[in-house]
């Protein structure tokens, strides 16, 4: 199975400041098809997971363009370009190429310093 | 506009059994794979199962290969996970997902005695 690595788990954010998760993937998340199945969740308290990303950087619609992703290969990184409120929760990576199964990262708690 | 809502959730011993359901409305149901995911309290999001569009083939993750049965009435719209066996572990809110771009309300099983 592909382990998926977040880090870090916990990251405090000053509003209006950038951010960034990192996401490491075990083995090579490029497709035989040439596509790289990575994306990224958003989990707000009390919410269900939201896709932001997919495809490593394709934004879903209606997310924010302060959100994005990229990478290749194994290393994935979303970014945030100025954190807002809205945005405290957990961010999961999830990788959709080797399946199943289908594997998460463990999260990362994006909170308000 | 493309909905999810699952039901069946509920409080139960261990050993037991429930039915979740997840009624499907604004698209072609039959055409699609579909995905449970779950959310244990304190912890990150693990994929549970999976089944093709046609309903021929399904997928388990080792955590409840055995005890979990998916399936699908596509006349219905609606996707069905049998589960037996719980345990204290399946205690989650269980979510049903279409290509982990659309994402029901979710559902809580609680497993106690």
């Amino acid at each position: 199975d592909v382990v998926m690595t977040q880090s870090p788990l916990s990251l405090p954010v000053t509003l209006g400041q950038p951010a960034s998760i990192s996401c490491r993937s075990s083995q090579s998340l490029v497709s035989s098809d040439g596509n790289t199945y990575l994306s990224w969740f958003q989990q707000r308290p009390g919410q269900s997971p939201r896709r932001l990303i997919y495809k490593v950087s394709t934004r879903d619609s209606g997310v924010p363009d302060r959100f994005s992703g990229s990478g290749s290969g194994t290393d994935f990184t979303l970014n945030i370009s100025r954190v807002e409120a809205e945005d405290v929760g957990f961010y999961y990576c999830m990788q959709g190429t080797h399946w199943p199964p289908w594997t998460f990262g463990q999260g990362t708690k994006v909170e308000i310093k | 506009e493309v909905q999810l809502v699952e039901s069946g959730g509920g409080l139960v011993q261990p050993g037991g059994s429930l039915r979740l359901s997840c009624v499907a409305s604004g698209f072609t149901f039959r055409t699609y794979a579909m995905y449970w995911v779950r959310h244990a309290p304190a912890k990150g999001l693990e994929w549970v199962s999976s089944i093709t569009g046609s309903g021929d083939g399904a997928y388990y993750a080792d955590s409840v290969k055995g005890r979990f049965t998916l399936s699908r009435d596509n006349s219905k719209n609606t996707l069905y996970l049998q589960m037996k066996g719980l345990r204290a572990e399946d205690t989650a809110v269980y979510y049903c997902t279409k290509s982990f771009g659309v994402w029901g309300q979710g559902t809580l099983v609680t497993v106690s005695s």
